[in-house]
């Protein structure tokens, strides 16, 4: 079926660096995605949203790119911080069909 | 000011008692969901609710049901508990069927 998928369950990163969250999705007529970060405890929070007519968005610190040809989806974090240290997940929507998740992606960030 | 909140934030309970989880939203939205998610983080749609609509995920079992006393509260009631209804359980609302989607803290449910 349809589904939501991540290439990495975990990276780690140097404090400082850059880091690079991937996700690949297999409906093609998804229209909207999202990124989202869990800290422990706490329920998902929406970091930055890019809809199918774009391929880049730009945030504060944040970076999602849409690669609709491969369908594959990534989110780019500069300047990683100890506060970034958090599972991330992509989802995505068709239309008015619900807001489906990836498995996430632990980032932990090293000091 | 909070503006998803749901009570409680931990939930331990007996199998087959009756639960009910609370949850407002003060951001005037119009649709809200329920997702669980499992020991292993994946999160998954239980319910979307409008005031025109409900639509239901086809795997959840008819013991859970969400109930809307207005449009500002969602709240979900699940019948007879057994052991795999044991997992964090999240509220959401959002701005119509295609906007994103605001989180509550979550509440821990766990079925002994």
């Amino acid at each position: 079926g349809e589904s939501v998928g991540l290439h990495l369950p975990t990276l780690s990163v140097q404090e400082g660096d850059n880091s690079i969250i991937n996700c690949a999705y297999s409906n093609s007529a998804s229209d909207y995605f999202i990124w989202y970060k869990q800290e422990s405890g706490k329920g998902p929070q929406f970091i930055i949203d890019i809809r199918s007519n774009m391929d880049k968005r730009q945030g504060q610190r944040v970076t999602v790119l849409l690669n609709k040809t491969v369908k594959h989806l990534s989110l780019q974090i500069a300047a990683t911080q100890p506060g970034d240290s958090a599972v991330y997940f992509c989802a995505e929507r068709h239309g008015n069909n619900d807001m489906r998740f990836g498995a996430g992606t632990r980032l932990t960030v090293k000091p | 000011d909070t503006a998803v909140s749901q009570t409680p934030k931990y939930l331990v309970t007996q199998m087959g008692n009756d639960k009910s989880i609370k949850c407002e939203q003060n951001l005037g939205h119009d649709t809200m969901y329920w997702y669980k998610q499992d020991s292993k983080k994946f999160l998954k749609i239980m319910f979307s609710y409008n005031n025109k609509e409900l639509i239901i995920n086809e795997t959840v079992p008819n013991r859970f049901s969400p109930k809307s006393p207005d449009k500002a509260h969602l709240n979900l009631h699940i019948n007879s508990l057994e052991l795999g209804d044991s997992a964090v359980y999240f509220c959401a609302s959002s701005q119509g069927w295609d906007e994103k989607l605001f989180f509550g803290s979550g509440t821990q449910l766990s079925v002994l």
